[in-house]
Formats: C-alpha cells, structure tokens, sequence
C-alpha cells in the first residue's frame, strides 16, 4: 500500500528555475526520505529528514516536513538538465520497511 | 552501485518456466528487499530479508519465493512466470532498518519480459 503521495505528478521547467514537488503521507513516521531515479536506473537516497525536524539541506537541495499536516516538499534550486528525473519520497514503517509514494516525474528543459 | 550489484540486467523467459535474480552485495548489510517496479504503480514490496534465513513477504509475494542462505545473496524467484510478472526488478540494501533513520541503497535494476 503506498503511504506518500507526490504532488505533482509531473513537473517540466526550465534550466535554472526552482523545482518544489510535494510528498503527503497517512500515518506516523521516524522519518522521510526522498530518492531519485533516472530512467532507467535504480533509486539514489537524496536525503532523510528525522520527525523531529522542519527543515534540511543538502547542495541544492531543501526539504521541509510539516508533521502536523503530514507532509514534505523538496526543492530543488538552480535546476539543471540533469535533475531531470523522477522523485520518490517514501516514509518509514514499524516493519523494517519503506513505504513509497509515485513519484513525481520532472523535467528540465534547456 | 557499488556494493550491490543483480544479475542478469536483462531476461526474456516463457510463460510457465520458472526464473531466478539475484541480488549480490558486499556491504555486509543486514536488511535485503525485493521490489517490482510498474508504470502507474511505483515500487512495490515482493519479498525482504532481515537476516540469514530470515524473509517475510511484501505486498505483492503471490507467485514468488525468496532465499538467503548467506549475508551476501538474496535470491528471487519467480516459481512460474506470467505475462504479469513482466516487471522491472530492484533490490534494495540497508544496514538498520527505516526506523533507525537509515536509507537504502538500490541495485541497477532487472528487466524482466515473460512472452
């Protein structure tokens, strides 16, 4: 069953302008994580943000988690041809696994 | 990826002969998992490991069975394939579970196509 949900379900911008996609989830978490996947290929871990944390960065990279609304955004500034990809967040369960939302398919063009 | 890698990347197979991936890592990571991944459906759970010997089904394990008789391997297997388990396969690793704010490392992917 999937517990994260991204919002939008597709994204095309332009090089060098912010990305900002969306994660809602259902249940009570440890944490969120957000991956990329390029076509093709597996999933890369981006960046975990704990329950008891608002916001986080990484690079480019800024994820916020509102645990009272039950959900996360990840933006993604200066973006560039080659974030083109598509965006998982998936939140942690009691039973050693990961649950996934979607994703949120983005693209950047040049 | 390194510390992970699956084997084969690419299998085409007939309906009803049975298949197997493995999924082979050199992290020494306790947790395996199995994962299929369909347009419209995202990664979906088949099978995960927590430790030799010890496996318990996702939400998708009807028609497949898993093995892990060594840290290293995690077998999957596809007992007799339909045109429905035509998937990409991933096999993710970690260290500690989700909970202890841990994240996966994933595999290059199995392209699997059941004719």
């Amino acid at each position: 069953s999937q517990q994260g949900e991204e919002d939008p379900q597709a994204l095309s911008i332009q090089e060098g302008e912010n990305a900002t996609m969306n994660c809602s989830y259902k249940t009570s978490i440890n944490n969120l994580q957000w991956y990329r996947q390029n076509s093709g290929r597996g999933l890369v871990h981006l960046i975990l943000i704990r329950s008891n944390e608002r916001e986080k960065h990484s690079g480019r990279l800024r994820v916020t988690l509102d645990t009272s609304k039950k959900s996360s955004s990840l933006l993604i500034t200066a973006s560039r041809a080659a974030d083109t990809a598509s965006y998982f967040c998936a939140t942690d369960d009691s039973n050693y696994q990961l649950i996934w939302g979607a994703g949120t398919k983005l693209i950047i063009k040049p | 990826d390194a510390g992970i890698t699956q084997s084969p990347r690419h299998k085409v197979t007939e309906t009803g002969t049975p298949v197997t991936l493995r999924c082979h890592q050199t992290e020494n990571h306790r947790y395996m998992y199995w994962y299929r991944q369909d347009p419209g459906h995202g990664l979906r759970l088949i099978h995960y490991s927590y430790g030799v010997k010890d496996t318990d089904k996702g939400e998708v394990s009807d028609g497949y069975s898993v093995s892990r008789s060594k840290t290293e391997d995690f077998l999957l297997t596809l007992e007799s394939a339909t045109s429905s388990q035509t998937s990409v396969y991933f096999c993710a690793i970690s260290d500690l579970p989700p909970s202890a704010n841990y994240g996966y490392t994933f595999g290059s992917g199995t392209r699997l196509t059941v004719v």
